[in-house]
């Protein structure tokens, strides 16, 4: 299957600064992005969905000015949190779906990137 | 809008034993639905889908699934589990209609293979 990369894998901040995951389909296109975000033993919540070239589209209660969406090619959205805060910490997961879109064409979850903010 | 229901939290097993997690659902149109695997500290991991055609549906590492529409079920079954499969199983519903295609996921079933 199609490969989902993110980085970092796992990353710790301080209270207050910024963070930048990165997540990128390495051997298709992907005109829309997915970005999850589990908290432990419970489901993925979905954030936003990202379209190539377009503003990304939230989920009810998802702060757009705290999670800032850009997915400036067909391989790559970036998941910043700004001005990151203990309650952010989590695991947040990208998935992608490939070019012709439907539902022949699976999405494909990457790795995951666990935050932790102190 | 449509709904998943993963009825164990968690399903404690050992090992060569037969294994089944439960998985309902519920909306007002068709649905697809699929179950994930996820094994610590990774992303989600297809195991199996079923969108059309025959209700029995097979997967990855030995795994099945059949769908139930008069139940709403599609619960996952594997003859003879190893301890490799110890992770967190998704179970997940798609809307045929709409055309957005993102999933609804459960809240997952810990699966923990004993020795």
């Amino acid at each position: 299957g199609a490969v989902v990369s993110q980085h970092p894998s796992w990353v710790i901040c301080k209270s207050g600064t910024s963070v930048k995951i990165e997540c990128r389909s390495l051997d298709f296109q992907a005109t829309t992005m997915f970005w999850y975000r589990q908290f432990p033993k419970q489901s993925l919540m979905l954030m936003a969905t990202s379209n190539e070239g377009s503003k990304a589209t939230y989920e009810q209660g998802v702060e757009k000015d705290k999670f800032l969406i850009n997915h400036a090619s067909l391989t790559l959205s970036t998941l910043t949190v700004t001005s990151a805060h203990p309650e952010d910490s989590s695991f947040y997961i990208c998935s992608a779906r490939d070019l012709a879109g439907g539902l022949n064409n699976e999405q494909f979850f990457g790795p995951g990137t666990r935050l932790t903010v102190l | 809008a449509q709904s998943v229901t993963q009825l164990d939290s968690q399903v404690p097993v050992f090992e060569e034993a037969p294994v089944e997690l439960r998985c309902n659902y519920s909306s007002s149109v068709s649905v697809y639905l699929f179950w994930y695997v996820q094994y610590p500290n990774q992303g989600l991991q297809l195991l199996l889908k079923y969108l059309s055609g025959s209700t029995l549906v097979k997967g990855i590492n030995g795994f099945e699934a059949e769908f139930n529409k008069s139940q709403t079920s599609f619960h996952l079954r594997k003859p003879s589990v190893h301890i490799s499969d110890t992770a967190e199983y998704f179970c997940a519903v798609i809307s045929a209609s709409g055309g957005s295609y993102i999933p609804t996921f459960g809240r997952g079933t810990s699966l923990i293979v004993h020795p």
